[in-house]
């Protein structure tokens, strides 16, 4: 009965590559979130979705594309995948997007680009 | 732009030592504050949070934190850690950038070590 999930939890690939991320959350919350995690511990959001719509879009390289098909799920499409993009991808997801609401997150996927 | 200061990187302990951990942000208006763990291998966790109100904040597993808005700081504690308190611990602030958005704004972290 996992709240937020990531799937994959880890993945490997070579640079040029396009590859995928999947999100779920099963909590009914109308928001969910993309963290980026470095190879420092720092976090920093990417993208927001709220009911399928997006509202947050961080500086982010057009390479990298969400994709929510319901307002349960937020795919994150990286293309052309380059060295700098190896970090943990944090998913994550509230009940709406109010300041104040509590953020819950997924166990991340750790991406490593060679 | 708003930003969140984390002095501390790594904090090493022995069991039943006290604890503070250092958090100070950028911002002058209002502001809502978290405090997330991230034990070994997990994902974050949400320890506590301020909104209003009583500016000392009680969270879960003993863990507490005081918002100073004069020092624009607030340092999480515990009075007495344990081994299980071993992990990674981000303070985090509301940007008020989007108002209908919950934009949150992590620091860059402190590890916490306890020695059994």
């Amino acid at each position: 009965d996992t709240a937020v999930s990531q799937t994959p939890k880890y993945l490997v690939t070579q640079m040029g590559n396009d590859k995928s991320i999947k999100c779920e959350q099963n909590l009914g919350h109308d928001t969910m979130y993309w963290y980026k995690q470095d190879s420092k511990k720092f976090l920093k959001i990417m993208f927001s979705y709220n009911n399928k719509e997006l509202i947050i879009n961080e500086t982010v390289p057009n390479r990298f594309s969400p994709k929510s098909p319901d307002k349960a799920h937020l795919n994150l499409h990286i293309n052309s995948l380059e060295l700098g993009d190896s970090a943990v991808y944090f998913c994550a997801s509230s009940q709406v997007p109010a300041r104040q609401e509590t953020q819950y997150f997924g166990p991340g996927t750790r991406l490593l680009v060679l | 732009a708003q930003s969140v200061s984390q002095h501390n990187h790594h904090v090493i302990l022995s069991e039943a030592a006290s604890l503070e951990l250092g958090c100070n942000y950028s911002y002058g208006g209002t502001v809502n504050l978290f405090w997330y763990v991230q034990y070994p291998g997990q994902h974050l966790q949400l320890l506590l949070k301020y909104f209003s109100g009583d500016p000392l904040v009680k969270g879960i597993k003993g863990f507490e934190a005081e918002f100073i808005k004069s020092k624009f700081s607030f340092n999480l504690r515990k009075p007495s850690v344990q081994w299980s308190d071993t992990a990674e611990y981000f303070c985090a602030v509301n940007s008020p950038g989007y108002s209908s958005a919950s934009k949150i704004i992590f620091g860059s972290g402190t590890r916490l070590s306890i020695r059994p």
